[in-house]
């Protein structure tokens, strides 16, 4: 089965500062790994995914996130925090050749101060 | 830009009652999936549908529920007898292809927040 950690439910940064959003997954075949947004009253929106092509994946709004298999972790990182960019995060993993579902983190909330 | 809309955004409901909660996926997409989130928890799978079939149903998705696609527009969940602890946010998506064609995107709606008292 596949799982996946998201460390911090609630991260908050200074404008202009990194943003990092931890995720640790747990498989036991390759996954596919995905980063989604959600802002207030707003549904899912897919912020990037790893499909083993590259390991450095570049998404929208300036987010990109490394797969490091050493580690099992897939964290988001975006240089500079735009006051835009509060919203809830979630990490979601699912295994290569498998059917469909997609399996989430409990989310991180990252709120973004002047 | 194409999206995925639900119907209601919030509904209430009465303890045993049947509610339908409706969903238009993306048009050009083939697989539908409903997953929910309670209030402070994960996003949990409930079901995917492909070819007017489930593909894949999880624990949650008991008895009391069932899926259809009445015509080719409309995705629906219904719960038969509501629960209290069938009170979550309930989120439909769409993918074109499905995961299994290697990581195809699921576009989500906004959810419909499900009260039942």
């Amino acid at each position: 089965a596949q799982s996946v950690t998201q460390l911090g439910s609630h991260v908050s940064v200074s404008e202009g500062a990194l943003v990092l959003l931890r995720c640790n997954y747990s498989s036991s075949v390759p996954p596919y790994l995905f980063w989604y947004v959600q802002y207030p009253n707003q549904g899912l929106q897919l912020l990037l995914k790893y499909t083993s092509a590259a390991t450095l994946v570049k998404g929208i709004n300036g987010f990109e996130a490394e797969f490091k298999k050493s580690e099992t972790s897939f964290h988001l990182t975006k240089p500079s925090a735009h006051m835009s960019d509060a919203a809830e995060y979630f990490c979601a993993v699912t295994l290569t050749g498998t059917a469909s579902k997609l399996t989430f983190g409990t989310g991180t909330r990252l709120q973004v101060t002047l | 830009e194409p999206e995925v809309t639900q119907t209601p955004s919030h509904q209430v409901t009465q303890m045993g009652q049947e509610v339908i909660l409706r969903c238009v996926p993306i048009s050009n997409h083939l697989y539908f999936y409903w997953y929910r989130q309670i209030l402070g928890q994960k996003v949990e799978f409930l079901v995917s549908f492909y070819n007017n079939e489930i593909s894949e149903k999880s624990e949650i998705f008991d008895d009391q529920f069932s899926v259809e696609r009445p015509d080719g527009s409309n995705f629906t969940l219904k719960i038969r007898s509501t629960k209290l602890e069938d009170s979550a946010m309930y989120f439909c998506a769409s993918s074109e292809f499905g995961l299994a064609e290697g990581a195809d995107t699921q576009y989500f709606g906004p959810g419909t927040r499900l009260t039942v008292l």
